[in-house]
């Protein structure tokens, strides 16, 4: 089974609408990362979650880590064309580790 | 802007024939690395260097290969393309191993 996964695969939503992409480790996480990545891109830093229950925005944009530090979950607040693309999560294990990258949730949004 | 490069942003070669994709920064970050991205996949790190030194992960081919000449370049060597190593290759930096890696924007690479 998969170390880390995201929640759904893809996604098409109304431009306007709310929505929640999720990221769930198998086990306890030292660190989150969400990175957002346009179509044949590199990756675009957004949020690092560190804290049991720490919650970060960053323009419409707001992430959550739960408190038992094993899921994440991404929020965006009244969906532009500008927030389509493939949004990645990172997990680290350990302050030695590496980031695993989950396969990522392909965002597009309907005008 | 302080940044990270890649050069060049799409590369086709042919099968068996070397290719070396770049990679420089402005951010004066000590680590620089290098993942390899199929399609629809998660980013996989090949390896990473904290200043000079190297740190090969575990499952990279010897095919590939890397080289940092100084801070702010660093070079993938593919000794042999296959088929199978046509991925989207993206350097990434931080400042220290622990801290937030920034993106290039990677090279394509295609192998006929």
């Amino acid at each position: 089974s998969q170390e880390l996964e995201q929640s759904p695969q893809s996604l098409i939503v109304q431009e306007g609408k709310n929505l929640t992409i999720n990221c769930t480790s198998s086990k306890t996480l030292y660190g989150l990362y969400w990175y957002k990545q346009k179509y044949g891109e590199g990756l675009i830093f957004l949020m690092m979650l560190q804290k049991g229950g720490e919650e970060k925005s960053h323009e419409k944009i707001t992430a959550k880590l739960d408190e038992k530090k094993q899921q994440s979950s991404l929020h965006i607040t009244a969906s532009q064309p500008s927030h389509a693309g493939i949004y990645l999560c990172g997990a680290l294990y350990s302050s030695a580790s590496k980031i695993i990258f989950g396969s990522g949730t392909r965002l597009s949004i309907r005008p | 802007d302080a940044m990270v490069i890649q050069n060049p942003r799409y590369q086709v070669t042919q099968f068996g024939k070397p290719v070396t994709l770049s990679c420089s920064q402005t951010l004066n970050h000590n680590v620089m690395y290098w993942y390899q991205q199929k399609s629809s996949q998660a980013p996989k790190l090949l390896f990473h260097y904290y200043d000079k030194d190297f740190n090969n992960e575990a499952d990279t081919p010897d095919n590939f290969q890397s080289r940092r000449p100084n801070t702010s370049f660093c070079f993938l060597d593919i000794r042999s393309p296959g088929l199978g190593d046509a991925a989207m290759y993206l350097c990434a930096t931080s400042r220290g191993q622990q801290e937030t890696q920034y993106f290039g924007p990677g090279t394509r690479l295609l192998v006929l």
